[in-house]
């Protein structure tokens, strides 16, 4: 069946500007987890949904990241007036939302802020 | 002190070599774990999941010390095809899941 699916795969912005990642999960994955990584590091936790309700954002940085799942299918990861240390690829998995449920991962998207 | 430790390697093996990363984890209620690979500017991907009476998957083990909070993937025979990042990941509170930075292995001829 079809996985986890993000777009865009790239996304070349200027500092300031705002952008939205979409993220598309698994028919039927109750669960849906937002990363970023940077090069050489492991994903770096942002956000976690169950259902439509953010269960946990203690990882997003600071006021500029938010994350909104309105319907519990599709996730959408909004950042406003970028940085450059914004920089990263960001990953989003869905799981079955059990204790002992992996995740699966999508391609990411590469963000780059100049 | 980081919640998932890894060693960062890189690991140089020969082919055919047996090798073993450790990782440790901050969280004593933690639950659920779980080795990932991750090759290069791909996305992780599940190795095995690790249960409590430690697991094996092929050339693969994994194992589970509650007790000094570690877990452990062995690797027998390596291939040329191991050779990736492996990521350590613990669930910890709310079915939070934290990745070590990972465990870089290079296998050679």
């Amino acid at each position: 069946g079809a996985g986890v699916s993000q777009t865009p795969s790239n996304k070349v912005t200027e500092k300031g500007k705002y952008v939205e990642l979409r993220c598309d999960p698994i028919s039927g994955h109750t669960a849906l987890y937002w990363y970023r990584q940077s090069l050489g590091q492991g994903p770096e936790f942002l956000i976690y949904f169950q259902g439509t309700g953010a269960a946990d954002d203690s990882g997003l940085p600071n006021d500029r990241f938010f994350a909104v799942r309105p319907e519990g299918s599709v996730s959408t990861l909004k950042i406003q007036r970028t940085e450059r240390g914004d920089s990263a690829v960001y990953l989003c998995a869905s799981s079955l939302g059990t204790q002992a449920s992996p995740l699966h991962f999508g391609n990411g998207t590469r963000l780059t802020v100049t | 002190r980081k919640e998932v430790e890894q060693d960062p390697g890189p690991f140089n093996v020969p082919e055919g070599a047996t090798v073993a990363f450790n990782c440790t984890y901050s969280n004593s209620a933690s639950q659920s774990f779980f080795w990932y690979r991750q090759d290069c500017r791909k996305e992780p991907k599940l190795l095995m999941s690790v249960y409590s009476s430690g697991n094996e998957d092929g050339r693969f083990t994994a194992q589970l010390n509650r007790a000094s909070q570690y877990i452990s993937l062995l690797i027998r025979d390596s291939k040329l095809s191991d050779s990736a990042t492996y990521l350590c990941v613990v669930r910890g509170g709310y079915n939070k899941l934290i990745f070590g930075a990972g465990t870089r292995l290079a296998v050679h001829p």
